[in-house]
């Protein structure tokens, strides 16, 4: 059990430009959510996706935003156009299963900044 | 729908002290629930949870959470506190999956724990 693996950890982008966070969940999750956290708030949940199907889209997650999980194993969220209210912490989490019990482990984030 | 509050921004404790951080839940049907602990420019560790059974649940680095259904509560405790507790701390509230509920978490606003020597 590796964890949950994000890469880059950290991007500093210009605004306007495109940037994409990768996501490896823990081997064999089939469930994986992508949250949203800036500073000085919980997370806030943007997308999930059950192996490759996304199942659910957060109304934060504006047109500017998708999300992809071709093989059902790592996924990719991409930000097109990004502004300075896209600062944040991105957070992805996996778990597997059905049961509601099972644990949700994230991993360590992508920071962002947009100057 | 479901939510979470913590109503305490900052708790502060002395080491060595009992500390509590608490948390209230709203949700219909039987709750699933959460603390997770952040550390600064760090991902969320899972800490505990609840699911069923027993009210006191044990979890990671000794602490442990209450569960009352009567006050809708989920209070995070530990019996001596340290200063390497000090930390984020979140609590969540987990839906049951179904045909419109994706078993996502729901956070609370997060409290920050601080514990001096």
């Amino acid at each position: 059990d590796t964890g949950v693996s994000q890469d880059p950890r950290h991007k500093i982008t210009k605004r306007g430009q495109n940037v994409t966070f990768r996501c490896d969940p823990i081997s064999e999750h089939n469930r994986l959510y992508w949250y949203r956290q800036t500073l000085g708030q919980g997370p806030e949940f943007l997308t999930y996706f059950q192996n490759e199907a996304q199942l659910e889209k957060s109304r934060l997650l504006s047109d500017r935003f998708s999300a992809e999980r071709p093989k059902g194993s790592f996924s990719t969220l991409e930000i097109q156009r990004t502004e300075q209210g896209d600062s944040a912490m991105y957070l992805c989490a996996s778990s597997s299963g059905q049961a509601s019990g099972n644990t949700i482990y994230f991993g360590e984030g992508s920071w962002l900044t947009v100057v | 729908a479901q939510s979470v509050a913590q109503p305490e921004d900052q708790v502060n404790v002395a080491e060595g002290n009992p500390l509590t951080v608490k948390c209230t839940y709203s949700v219909s049907g039987n709750p699933y629930l959460f603390w997770y602990v952040q550390y600064p420019n760090r991902g969320l560790q899972f800490l505990l949870k609840y699911i069923t059974g027993d009210n006191l649940v044990k979890g990671s680095y000794g602490f442990e959470a209450e569960f009352n259904k009567s006050q809708t509560s989920f209070h995070l405790k530990k019996p001596s506190a340290l200063v390497s507790d000090s930390a984020l701390y979140f609590c969540a509230v987990r839906g049951i999956f179904g045909s419109s509920n994706t078993g996502k978490l729901i956070f609370g606003q997060g409290t920050t724990l601080q514990v001096k020597p």
